[in-house]
């Protein structure tokens, strides 16, 4: 069957940086994405990785291993507006998207 | 504004009734999809529409019907909907392949 693993939970501090990993087993893999979510909003797209190594977006960096099944999101500086859940999804041979449960990130102060 | 909407934004329905939410997109995107958002699970898909006039089932169709007359509209249609289906429900498009999808803003539904 098809899987993606995240934690469930993290909590960092602000200021901090913190890494939420993402491992997959799926049917084919055509690239991995990341999007954050706000309580009770919709997710919106941070970042898509099909190459192995480090994608660099201004605070955040994704990075992508596809013979390890893994990928992880890298946020730096962090502010209490990043508290929000990050959710990775795999597009598929069918190049449908399979989605994990998502991670969600508690920053204090 | 660009984007994708949905309507309505939150629904209390009765078990039995039927009930169809609304998407609407005008990005000119090929690709559209349902899905359903449940806690501690991801993101499962309904439905999907590579192209207006096709679609095609996800991981949990049941109960759930969809159409694709044109580019910018797909529905979704509870036929009788059950408890089980109280949700929140997210439309998405893109241009299919590798590209970032665009969600809606959520349907919020409660089937009591």
């Amino acid at each position: 069957g098809q899987n993606i693993d995240q934690p469930t939970e993290m909590t960092a501090t602000e200021g901090a940086i913190v890494q939420i990993n993402c491992t997959y087993q799926t049917s084919g893999f055509n690239g991995l994405f990341w999007y954050q979510q706000h309580a009770g909003e919709a997710p919106t797209f941070l970042s898509y990785n099909v190459l192995d190594g480090l994608e660099e977006k201004g605070r955040f960096s994704s990075f992508l291993s596809r013979s390890k099944g893994y990928s992880y999101l890298l946020l730096k500086e962090l502010q209490m507006k990043d508290s929000a859940s990050y959710l990775c999804a795999v597009l598929d041979s069918n190049y449908q998207l399979i989605w994990g449960a998502g991670t969600k990130l508690i920053i204090k102060p | 504004i660009a984007g994708i909407t949905q309507a309505p934004t939150s629904q209390i329905l009765a078990a039995g009734r039927r009930m169809t939410l609304r998407c609407t997109q005008d990005m000119r995107h090929n690709a559209m999809y349902w899905y359903r958002q449940d806690l501690g699970l991801g993101l499962r898909l309904i439905h999907y529409s590579n192209t207006a006039g096709t679609t095609g089932k996800g991981e949990v169709p049941d109960g759930y019907s969809v159409s694709r007359a044109n580019t910018d509209d797909f529905p979704l249609t509870l036929a009788s909907a059950v408890p089980s289906q109280t949700s929140v429900y997210f439309c998405a498009s893109s241009d299919g392949g590798r590209t970032e999808a665009f969600f809606g803003q959520g349907t919020r539904l409660t089937v009591v």
